[in-house]
C-alpha cells in the first residue's frame, strides 16, 4: 500500500541557510500535517492543510512557511535556520481533517550546523 | 500541567510478559483516544483507537478507557522484542481534532 513519502530523508544546513522539505500524501488523502520532533520529545504540531488551504496552525515559527499544491503534495520552507531547528520533521496525511487517524511518513532529519 | 500525561519510562520487561502502558488526561471533553507506536527514528504509526469506556481488543493489544477517572491503558500480551518502541497516547482535541500528544512511554522487551 502507498505510504506518505517525504524528501529528503536527511538534510544538513548551515545557520541562516534555507531548507525545503517535501511531502507526498497517500492518494485520496486531502489533509496534510507537519510535525517537528526533537530528541526524546513528543511530536509538535506545526501546521495543517485541507484541500490546499491552511486548516490549522500550531507552533510554527514565523521563519517557516508551508503550502499544499494542486496535486496535494506539500512543502515546508524554513528560512534563517537556527541550531534549534535541528529535529525530525514528519509529514502525515489523513482522509479527512476530522479524524485522529494520521498516517506518518518516515520523516526528514534536519541538522543545522 | 499537560493535558495528557504519560510516564516516559523506560519500562523494561522480559519477553512474554504482559505489559501495561498508561495515560491520564484532564479534559473530559475528549471523545476518543488513539494509541500510536513509534520505533526509533521512524514516524508514529496508529496502533489502535477506542471511542468509549471499556475495552477494545486487537490481537495481542487491548485498549481500555475509564472516562470516570480519565485513565487510559494499553495492554500487550505475550510481549515480543519487536514491541520495543515508544507508545504515545493522543486523544484528538474536541475543538479542532488536532492530536494532543502524551510524552510517550519507551518500552523495552528483553529477549
Amino acid at each position: 500500500a502507498a505510504g506518505v513519502i517525504q524528501s529528503p530523508r536527511h538534510l544538513i544546513k548551515e545557520k541562516r541557510e534555507t531548507a525545503t522539505l517535501k511531502c507526498y500524501p497517500i492518494p485520496r488523502h486531502d489533509t496534510v500535517y507537519w510535525y517537528q520532533q526533537g530528541p526524546g520529545q513528543d511530536p509538535q504540531f506545526l501546521i495543517s492543510f485541507y484541500e490546499k488551504m491552511q486548516s490549522d496552525k500550531g507552533s510554527i515559527p514565523d521563519r517557516f512557511s508551508a503550502q499544499q499544491f494542486s496535486d496535494y503534495h506539500s512543502e515546508l520552507n524554513m528560512s534563517s535556520l537556527e541550531l534549534g531547528d535541528s529535529a525530525l520533521y514528519f509529514c502525515a496525511s489523513s482522509l479527512s481533517p476530522n479524524t485522529g487517524e494520521l498516517f506518518f511518513g518516515e520523516g526528514s532529519r534536519l541538522t543545522v550546523l | 500541567q499537560k493535558e495528557v500525561e504519560q510516564d516516559p519510562g523506560p519500562l523494561s520487561v522480559p519477553e512474554g510478559a504482559i505489559v501495561s502502558l498508561n495515560c491520564t488526561y484532564s479534559n473530559s471533553a475528549f471523545q476518543y483516544f488513539m494509541w500510536y507506536r513509534q520505533y526509533s527514528r521512524k514516524g508514529p504509526e496508529l496502533l489502535m483507537y477506542t471511542y468509549s469506556s471499556g475495552n477494545k481488543e486487537d490481537g495481542r493489544f487491548t485498549a481500555q478507557v475509564d472516562k470516570s477517572s480519565k485513565y487510559i491503558s494499553l495492554f500487550i500480551r505475550d510481549s515480543q522484542p519487536s514491541d520495543s518502541a515508544t507508545y504515545l497516547c493522543a486523544p484528538p482535541s474536541d475543538s479542532n481534532y488536532q492530536l494532543i500528544w502524551g510524552a510517550g512511554t519507551k518500552l523495552i522487551i528483553k529477549p
